[in-house]
């Protein structure tokens, strides 16, 4: 099962900033968050992750609160093609992780809006 | 550098025949892992391979099988294709487990 939750959907105004929240209150302390998305039938596309600090990239920043229990995804200027599934994603990503996979949950599902 | 490619991209099978889907993974990623996405389950995790060897499986019956190639190539098969295997087929590789890229998807449509 996955170890996340998020709103099954959000509306966003072209230009505005985007937030997506995601709560991962069971996290443990070896684990990264990631956000990965899907636009319409196509493979889904990694954004960004990190561990505690905040990280950013050109395509988002990543805001991860100080207890780890949830963390936010920012696109700081959404454009129509923004639009897509986001999910949040938590797992150990370290070298020696043999094995794993990544869980997807359901997502949220992100509209922007002309 | 090259992406995730997968053939075919789209396939129309009939109940009971099998079929065999190809992934080709990013040049110098050794991990590849295999997902398939229905609109009732969402993604779900079939199998992982790392150097030839499966390291991972996931929840699926012994009709999805999967292998890997000295070149990091990568087929999952499945036998006896049942109306419910009809998803898109994803497959996703990975340098160092950290990150995923994943392909554009197989979509397979078993009639």
């Amino acid at each position: 099962d996955a170890k996340t939750t998020q709103p099954p959907s959000m509306d966003c105004a072209e230009g505005r900033a985007a937030n997506l929240p995601c709560n991962h209150s069971t996290i443990s302390g070896n684990e990264y968050v990631y956000w990965y998305r899907q636009i319409h039938s196509q493979g889904p596309q990694y954004i960004i992750h990190g561990l505690k600090n905040n990280e950013t990239n050109e395509m988002a920043s990543l805001i991860i609160t100080e207890d780890r229990k949830s963390s936010t995804l920012i696109l700081p200027h959404a454009t129509l093609r923004d639009t897509a599934v986001y999910y949040c994603i938590v797992r150990v990503a370290q070298r020696s992780d043999y094995g794993q996979n990544f869980v997807f949950g359901p997502g949220t599902r992100l509209s922007v809006l002309p | 550098k090259a992406g995730v490619t997968q053939t075919p991209r789209y396939l129309i099978k009939t109940r009971g025949q099998q079929v065999t889907l190809s992934c080709s993974p990013i040049s110098g990623h050794r991990s590849v892992s295999w997902y398939q996405q229905t609109p009732g389950q969402g993604l779900q995790f079939l199998f992982e391979y790392f150097s030839e060897t499966q390291r991972n499986k996931g929840n699926f019956p012994g009709r999805f099988s999967g292998r890997q190639f000295s070149n990091s190539r990568s087929e999952m098969n499945v036998s006896t294709l049942e109306l419910g295997d009809s998803a898109l087929y994803l497959c996703a590789s990975s340098q160092d487990v950290v990150e995923q890229y994943f392909g554009p998807g197989t979509r397979l449509t078993v009639t």
